[in-house]
């Protein structure tokens, strides 16, 4: 298994400003992806970030809205850029390994 | 277009009891399938999983079982306990893991498990 740990837990933002997210990997995982829980929802893949390779985004979801950073094995950032009150959401980053994915315990982001 | 459905927003059974949580998927391109539970304000926890080419896999208390025909699972629960109540989430994955493939999961089920 693996302990995937996420800063910050929450944050309460302005519109129009950005927010990045960081994601920590107790162990190397080649596969990490970014998952947005919107209010009600379940839980929609937002992008697969790899190391060494550019992120790959779902439909819907763009690099300049969410640039995601994969510098290695263990780490990954997202940001959400000019925000907006639709982007309240919680955030999760997960890491593959083998059969499952382990989750992170989220970022709670509140935009007024 | 939800390709996978849990159309129990909520169950509630008693402690020592069978807990079946239901889950229904479109896609026939699925082949791994998981469930998680999720505790407020935590990340959701992976509990289970099952390939397509099995129907029934089985972890302690959990079992999952898999009818494709119908394009349905669900994961039973026995005995259920207090501590089993939480969000449980089914997943689904197109590749033949779900470690390194997109994860299309459910609404969710709140279980409450009463003593």
């Amino acid at each position: 298994s693996a302990v995937i740990s996420q800063k910050p837990s929450r944050d309460i933002c302005q519109r129009g400003t950005s927010l990045t997210i960081q994601c920590q990997v107790d162990s190397q995982v080649t596969m990490m992806f970014w998952y947005r829980q919107q209010p009600g929802q379940s839980l929609t893949l937002i992008a697969t970030a790899n190391q060494g390779s550019e992120a790959t985004y779902e439909s819907g979801f763009v690099i300049d809205k969410f640039p995601i950073s994969r510098p290695n094995l263990t780490f990954s950032t997202l940001t959400v850029s000019n925000m907006s009150p639709e982007d309240s959401s919680i955030y999760l980053c997960s890491a593959g390994l083998a059969d499952t994915q382990y989750f992170g315990p989220g970022t709670r982001l509140t935009v007024l | 277009d939800q390709q996978v459905k849990q159309n129990s927003p909520s169950l509630s059974v008693q402690e020592g009891r069978i807990s079946i949580l239901n889950c229904d998927y479109t896609n026939s391109m699925f082949d791994y399938f998981l469930w998680y539970k999720k505790y407020p304000a935590e990340g959701p926890t992976f509990l289970i999983s099952i390939s397509s080419i099995k129907d029934k896999n089985e972890d302690g208390r959990f079992t999952v079982f898999l009818n494709k025909s119908a394009k349905h699972l669900s994961l039973h629960i026995v005995p259920s306990q207090p501590g089993d109540s939480a969000v449980y989430f089914c997943a689904a994955s197109g590749g033949t893991q779900g470690g390194s493939e997109k994860l299309v999961f459910g609404k969710g089920t709140k279980l409450t498990v009463n003593p």
